[in-house]
């Protein structure tokens, strides 16, 4: 099983919808959670840090699910500048999911 | 400004001609790392740094050198590069709370 799994998608979305991504992760005793983005033929860049009661940057919410081990992002009122790819990655030595893909079209 | 710089940001080769990908951090971090990013693998962990002098294997070691001989500078080397190693690779350096990526360098091996 791989320490990070994510679902590659794509996600096509329309401008305006919701959408979630989950990523689970194997290791019981990790302790660092992250959301990143990648946009095409870019760096990855920091979205947010996932915390142990969820946290809210605007449209973005991340939530910590320790018992069933996954992480999720959620985003609201989708925009067509979402769209890219959303890598989650568990622990300081880190360990990247294979990155989601979304598309958001008008 | 904060930043990591990598260079070449473009390069292609031929198999078994030497290189050396340089990468740059000015933000005193102690923690630095190389990646490569294939379709379909995501990005793969290939040597990490805790500090100057200490370095050891990520996921994908095979083929690849590094070394930390001061803390700002991370290179990688590939001493013998092979077409399995045409890819794009990306520095990064690290606090606890975040990585900074360099620009990445698309790397082609003929």
């Amino acid at each position: 099983r791989k320490e990070v799994e994510q679902d590659p998608g794509p996600f096509n979305v329309p401008e305006g919808a919701t959408v979630a991504f989950n990523c689970t992760y194997s290791n019981s005793a990790s302790q660092s959670f992250f959301w990143y983005r990648q946009d095409c033929r870019k760096e990855p860049k920091l979205l947010m840090s996932v915390y142990s009661s969820g946290n809210e940057d605007g449209r973005f919410t991340a939530q910590l699910n320790r018992a069933s081990q996954y992480i999720s992002l959620l985003i609201r009122d989708s925009k067509l500048s979402d769209s890219a790819t959303y890598l989650c990655v568990v622990n300081n030595i880190p360990t990247f999911g294979r990155g989601t893909s979304l598309i958001v079209h008008p | 400004e904060a930043q990591v710089t990598q260079n070449p940001r473009y390069l292609i080769t031929v198999t078994g001609k030497k290189l050396t990908v340089t990468c740059s951090q000015n933000m005193n971090h102690e923690y630095m790392s190389w990646y490569r990013q294939d379709p379909g693998l995501g990005l793969r962990q290939i040597y990490y740094s805790m500090n100057v002098e200490v370095t050891d294997k990520g996921d994908v070691p095979e083929g690849y050198k590094v070394s930390r001989k001061e803390k700002r500078n991370f290179p990688l080397i590939l001493e013998s590069p092979s077409p399995n190693q045409t890819s794009l690779y990306f520095c990064a350096s690290s606090t606890s709370d975040e990585q900074f990526f360099g620009p990445g360098t698309r790397l082609t091996v003929l």
